[in-house]
C-alpha cells in the first residue's frame, strides 16, 4: 500500500521535553510538509521541505525543527520552546514538479501536560 | 493574518439537501483552489479542486464554483448524506518561487441528519 504513515497516533508528554514525531512516504513523493491543527483554525504550516537536506520554515515555526535525511522522512521535533504543543500534527507529501495535490497522513495528537 | 475566509463554521442539513460552504480569498497570486473533506481524528482527504481558468468544476455530487472576479469559490454537496459529515476546508495554493504552499481555510463542520 503506497501512502503516508506517521507514528505513534497519540503521544503523551511532560512539559519541559523534547517530542519526536514520525513522517514516512512510499509515494516517492519529493515535497513533504508538516502542519499543526487547533480547533476552529483550520491547518497551519510549520515546516516544509522540496528535497531531501533542504527545508524552510512555515508560518509558525517557532518552537519546532525538522530534518530530511532521506526522501522517505521527515521527522518534526516539538522542543521545550513550544508554548503551546498540544495539537493534531499532520504531515503531507506532495510531487516537486507538476501537480498541486498534497497528500496528507492520519496525523498524530499530541498532549503535553 | 487570515488569507483565505471559510464560512459558515458550522452547517446542519437534511439528508437529500444541498450543502453550500463558501470561501473567499485577497491573494490574487493563488492558482489552486483544494477542497478537503476531514473525519474526526484522520488526516484531511483531497475532495475537489479548481484552477482559476475555469468557472465551475463537477465531481458526482460535488460541485466547485469559481468566481474569480469576486474571489469566491464554493462547494456544494448534491444530494447530502449522512456519511458526508465531515469537516470541510477549502484552500488556496501559491507557488513561492520554490515550492507551492497551502492555506487552509477555518473549516466548516457539517452535519446531515436523518
Amino acid at each position: 500500500d503506497g501512502g503516508i504513515t506517521q507514528s505513534p497516533k497519540y503521544l503523551f508528554r511532560k512539559e519541559g521535553q523534547n517530542v519526536t514525531l514520525s513522517c514516512e512516504q512510499n509515494l516517492n513523493h519529493d515535497a513533504m510538509y508538516w502542519y499543526r491543527q487547533d480547533p476552529g483554525q483550520g491547518l497551519r504550516l510549520i515546516y516544509y521541505s522540496q528535497i531531501v537536506n533542504d527545508f524552510q520554515k512555515g508560518d509558525i515555526a517557532e518552537g519546532y525543527s525538522v530534518s530530511r535525511e532521506k526522501k522517505e522522512s521527515f521527522p518534526l521535533t516539538v522542543t521545550s520552546a513550544q508554548k503551546n504543543p498540544t495539537a493534531f500534527y499532520l504531515c503531507a507529501s506532495k510531487l516537486r514538479e507538476g501537480g498541486y495535490e498534497q497528500y496528507f497522513g492520519p496525523g498524530t495528537r499530541l498532549t503535553v501536560t | 493574518q487570515q488569507q483565505v475566509k471559510q464560512s459558515p463554521q458550522s452547517l446542519i442539513v437534511q439528508k437529500g439537501g444541498i450543502s453550500i460552504i463558501n470561501c473567499a480569498y485577497e491573494n490574487t497570486a493563488f492558482d489552486y483552489f483544494p477542497w478537503y473533506q476531514q473525519f474526526p481524528g484522520k488526516g484531511p482527504a483531497l475532495l475537489i479542486a479548481i484552477r482559476p481558468d475555469v468557472s465551475e468544476k463537477k465531481e458526482g455530487r460535488f460541485t466547485i464554483s469559481f468566481n474569480k472576479s469576486a474571489k469566491q469559490f464554493s462547494l456544494h454537496i448534491m444530494d447530502s448524506q449522512p456519511g458526508d459529515s465531515a469537516t470541510y476546508f477549502c484552500a488556496a495554493s501559491q507557488y513561492t518561487g520554490t515550492a507551492s504552499k497551502l492555506t487552509f481555510g477555518t473549516g466548516t463542520r457539517l452535519q446531515v441528519t436523518l
